[in-house]
């Protein structure tokens, strides 16, 4: 069965800092990894991976995938407290549109 | 704001009961997804349609059904509620079937069984 695991489960920083979010997979015939951003309603879109080795940047945020070791980071540099949010992992299925989301990261940036 | 929409925003009901959530996907969209959230879970993928056509399956009840309409919206029926079916309920759209590419999220529809 497909796995996503994130980690950590949660964090708390202060404006400024940078952090670092996991996302560790288990997959079979991997097509692509995607992250959200949920800030209590839907989740957003952030990036979608499918090669390694190559960053996807978005302001202070950016992400890299690494296939041989099956995970991805997302980063997230000079925190605002706007970043605060749940980040979830995604690994689509290719079987269609089964999609199998982690149970995300839960940021908190104080002020 | 996504382009999908659902309704109703919120939903209170008592254990024994049914209801429908619907979900209109982007326009053009012809794929629909549904996920339930729980408090102590992530997104659990439950079913997908696209076209018209049941597409995937996931982890979804047999007291869940859905389908999809010639007019592309959808609707998840839940019947004999639970407790443990309070949830948020979200439904994605995209274009194509294939379900790899982003899915545009809808607000969802918080069910709350009483």
């Amino acid at each position: 069965e497909d796995k996503v695991v994130q980690s950590p489960l949660s964090l708390v920083v202060h404006e400024g800092d940078t952090v670092t979010l996991n996302c560790s997979y288990e997959v079979t015939n991997f097509r692509s990894l995607l992250w959200y951003k949920q800030e209590k309603k839907a989740p957003t879109f952030l990036f979608m991976l499918t090669s390694s080795g190559i960053e996807k940047k978005s302001g202070r945020l950016s992400s890299i995938l690494d296939k041989k070791e099956l995970f991805s980071i997302l980063n997230i540099t000079a925190t605002q407290t706007g970043d605060s949010a749940v980040y979830l992992c995604a690994v689509p299925n290719t079987n269609a549109g089964k999609s199998t989301f982690g149970d995300g990261t839960t940021l908190t940036v104080k002020p | 704001d996504s382009g999908v929409t659902q309704t109703p925003k919120h939903l209170i009901t008592a254990t024994g009961q049914r209801v429908t959530l619907r979900c209109s996907p982007r326009s053009g969209d012809l794929s629909v997804y549904w996920y339930q959230q729980s408090l102590d879970q992530g997104l659990q993928f439950l079913i997908q349609y696209y076209n018209g056509e049941e597409r995937a399956k996931g982890n979804i009840l047999e007291r869940f059904s859905a389908q999809q309409f010639p007019d592309l919206h959808s609707e998840l029926n839940l019947s004999s509620l639970e407790l443990g079916d309070s949830a948020l309920y979200f439904c994605a759209s995209t274009l194509a079937g294939t379900g790899y590419n982003e899915q545009f999220f809808g607000p969802g529809t918080r069910l709350t069984v009483l």
